[in-house]
């Protein structure tokens, strides 16, 4: 299976811009998804293959990369930002997703 | 709107089996894959598989090959899953997700989630 690496936390204050990273153990061309989740929620997607802003998602989130490299960013973020943001890749059968980065506010 | 409505929690015995629904509205049923992913306590997320259910064609996860089953009712824009031979590892919470785009490839409206816990 596709193994997708995330760093496990950040912490940033707000206003700041931050970048969460996923690493993919094997190509996954531009099949790179991300969600946000809350605790006690659902996750919501933010981006869809690694660069499309998903409907109703502010534009202070983007995605960029492709192959194994990629990156959510979060420019600013705010207050409603903590949470637990994945990576999900749909390229390789099966889907996998990363074990999450949880973002917290300084 | 889309919306996807899950059925409530279960509490259930190990060996035996569940079934849980998933209620789509707002959009063709028929017309978009519904997926189904697993979340244990402090885990990160599972991929199950998926329906089809304009023709009922599934595709799963190999590592819960015999474990679940996903079946769709278009008469009532209804998919289930059902999990058979419950262990304590099959304590999660279930999503259903709708695979959003032309092939589906990645979940943008998703169920609240089924809290499944397996105990004597």
């Amino acid at each position: 299976d596709t193994v997708l690496t995330q760093s496990p936390a950040l912490a940033v204050s707000p206003g700041e811009r931050v970048s969460i990273s996923c690493w993919a153990s094997e190509g996954v061309n531009s099949y790179m998804h991300w969600y946000q989740q809350k605790p006690g929620q659902q996750p919501k997607l933010l981006i869809y293959k690694a660069s499309n802003l998903a409907s109703g998602v502010p534009a202070r989130f983007s995605g960029r990369g492709s192959g194994t490299d990629f990156t959510l960013t979060i420019d600013p973020v705010e207050a409603d930002d903590p949470a637990t943001y994945f990576c999900h890749q749909s390229w390789n059968d099966p889907h996998t997703f990363g074990a999450g980065t949880k973002l917290e506010l300084k | 709107q889309v919306q996807l409505q899950q059925s409530g929690a279960e509490l259930v015995k190990p060996g035996s089996s569940v079934k849980i629904s998933c209620k789509a509205s707002g959009y063709t049923f028929t017309s978009y894959d519904m997926h189904w992913i697993k979340q244990q306590p402090g885990n990160g997320l599972e991929w199950i598989g998926w329906i089809y259910p304009g023709n009922g064609n599934t595709k799963y996860n190999q590592k819960f090959n015999g474990k679940a089953t996903v079946t769709a009712d278009k008469s009532s824009s209804t998919a289930y899953m059902q999990l058979s031979s419950l262990t304590s590892e099959d304590s999660a919470v279930y999503f259903c997700a709708r695979g959003g785009g032309f092939s589906g490839h990645y979940f943008d409206y998703w169920g609240q989630g089924v809290m499944v816990t397996v105990s004597s």
